[in-house]
């Protein structure tokens, strides 16, 4: 199985802030990667497929990269409704296994 | 509007059986695949398996496979999750989700929030 890893498990930024979130999986897979943002208590949300391909409706500060096995997630101008926890996922291979999350928390 | 609707909170004692269910609308429910979701208290989310509605096939992570069972009625747009013996550490919020390109998530259910204590 493919094991997915993000860093930092926590990062505290102000709006405005440049934010950046990596993921790294265990092997290569290609640009099979997804990026989702979930608040609290309300359901996960697709921001990001195929590592940078921008869901319809997302705002174009989120912006995805990476292939093989590093990838990111940037928000280029954080605004006070990003404040969310953000997780990766691997659609190469069954299972398709998400990582462990980020939390983005206000600095 | 495309979406998916679960059914709703279950409090269950451990060892009872379960199902929960998920009901497609908007679109045509055997084109995607429906894919369940876990996510414990307080913690990320776990991938447990997929189900094509149009002919049943099924994939289960190797945590939940014989753990838990994936079925479909196309006839009604449901998809289901059940479970034959609950335990305690069943205890989490469940998700179904449409599996769209890049083998994504881009439609989620509302969750279904399932509680087993004796």
């Amino acid at each position: 199985d493919i094991q997915m890893t993000q860093s930092p498990s926590s990062l505290s930024a102000s709006v405005g802030d440049r934010v950046a979130i990596t993921c790294r999986a265990s092997q290569s897979i290609s640009s099979y990667l997804n990026w989702y943002q979930q608040k609290p208590g309300k359901t996960p949300k697709l921001l990001i497929y195929a590592a940078s391909s921008l869901q319809s409706g997302v705002p174009s500060r989120f912006s995805g990269s990476g292939s093989g096995t590093d990838f990111t997630l940037t928000i280029s101008s954080l605004q006070p409704e990003d404040f969310a926890t953000y997780y990766c996922q691997q659609s190469y291979s069954s299972p398709y296994s998400f990582g462990q999350g980020t939390k983005l928390e206000i600095k | 509007e495309v979406q998916l609707v679960q059914s709703g909170a279950e409090v269950k004692k451990p060892g009872e059986s379960l199902k929960i269910s998920c009901k497609g609308s908007g679109y045509s429910f055997t084109s995607y695949w429906i894919a369940w979701v876990r996510q414990m208290p307080g913690k990320g989310l776990e991938w447990m398996g997929i189900i094509n509605p149009g002919d049943s096939d099924t994939r289960y992570s190797p945590s939940f496979l014989g753990q838990v069972s994936m079925s479909a009625d196309k006839s009604i747009s449901t998809a289901y999750l059940q479970w034959s013996s609950l335990k305690a550490s069943d205890t989490a919020m469940y998700y179904c989700a449409r599996q769209a390109q890049g083998v994504s998530l881009d439609v989620w259910g509302q969750g279904t929030t399932v509680t087993v204590s004796s």
